[in-house]
């Protein structure tokens, strides 16, 4: 089975941080994105990564950037998080085939 | 690019019922369409996909129909139990990196 796993499931953080989502997965997929989900709005897509040290941008990238130095760790950074950031993140990873994406359970971040 | 309608946003039904959720797509390459099936605090998860070459698939008690003439999919469940109750996004890509998702139905199946 494949396993995507993200490092916290609730964080609060404050206007202004910066701040680190993690995603991990362990089946050595070459492809792995960012979505943030928001009630009515579905799951956009801000950023994905084909392989490592590669990234494209989605959607909604504006305010966020990502990092992948590993093929099994894609991070999320928010540089300066601001309230209408708060939101759910998902991360997902794909294999070269299927075009299957596989999710990991979510992080709910607030910022007050 | 890609656009995705998910119809209806809300849906209710009686236990043993059966429930039926409609996608439509805009972009005639797209050939690979995934169901995921998403439950309070987690993250969604696979319940069954249809590429283009198929016009309807069965798993159990779930099924998806596709035209793609129409350009529509949809997602039927039958015998519907309360542990269906859940969100459901339907999804259409090209066999690449660019899925794009329907805004999500909400299924409350009542007992």
């Amino acid at each position: 089975d494949v396993k995507v796993t993200q490092s916290s499931r609730y964080l609060v953080k404050r206007t202004g941080e910066k701040v680190f989502l993690e995603c991990v997965q362990d089946m050595d997929h070459e492809n792995m994105f960012w979505y943030r989900q928001d009630p009515g709005l579905g799951l956009r897509l801000i950023y994905f990564s084909y392989d490592v040290k590669m990234k494209e941008k989605g959607d909604i990238p504006e305010g966020y950037s990502v990092s992948r130095e590993k093929k099994e760790r894609f991070s999320l950074i928010l540089e300066s998080a601001s309230t209408n950031q708060t939101s759910m993140y998902l991360c997902a990873s794909r294999g070269r085939l299927p075009d299957t994406q596989y999710f990991g359970p979510g992080t709910r971040l607030t910022v007050l | 690019g890609e656009n995705v309608e998910q119809h209806p946003s809300t849906l209710s039904v009686q236990e043993g019922d059966s429930a039926v959720i409609k996608c439509t797509y805009s972009d005639s390459a797209s050939n690979y369409f995934p169901w995921y099936k998403q439950e309070l605090g987690k993250g969604p998860q696979l319940i069954i996909d249809i590429r283009s070459n198929v016009g309807e698939k069965k798993d159990q008690r779930i099924a998806v129909t596709l035209n793609k003439t129409a350009k529509h999919f949809s997602l039927h469940i039958t015998e519907t139990q309360p542990e269906d109750s859940a969100v459901y996004f339907c999804a259409a890509s090209k066999g690449n990196n660019d899925m794009r998702f329907g805004a999500g139905t909400r299924l409350t199946v009542k007992p």
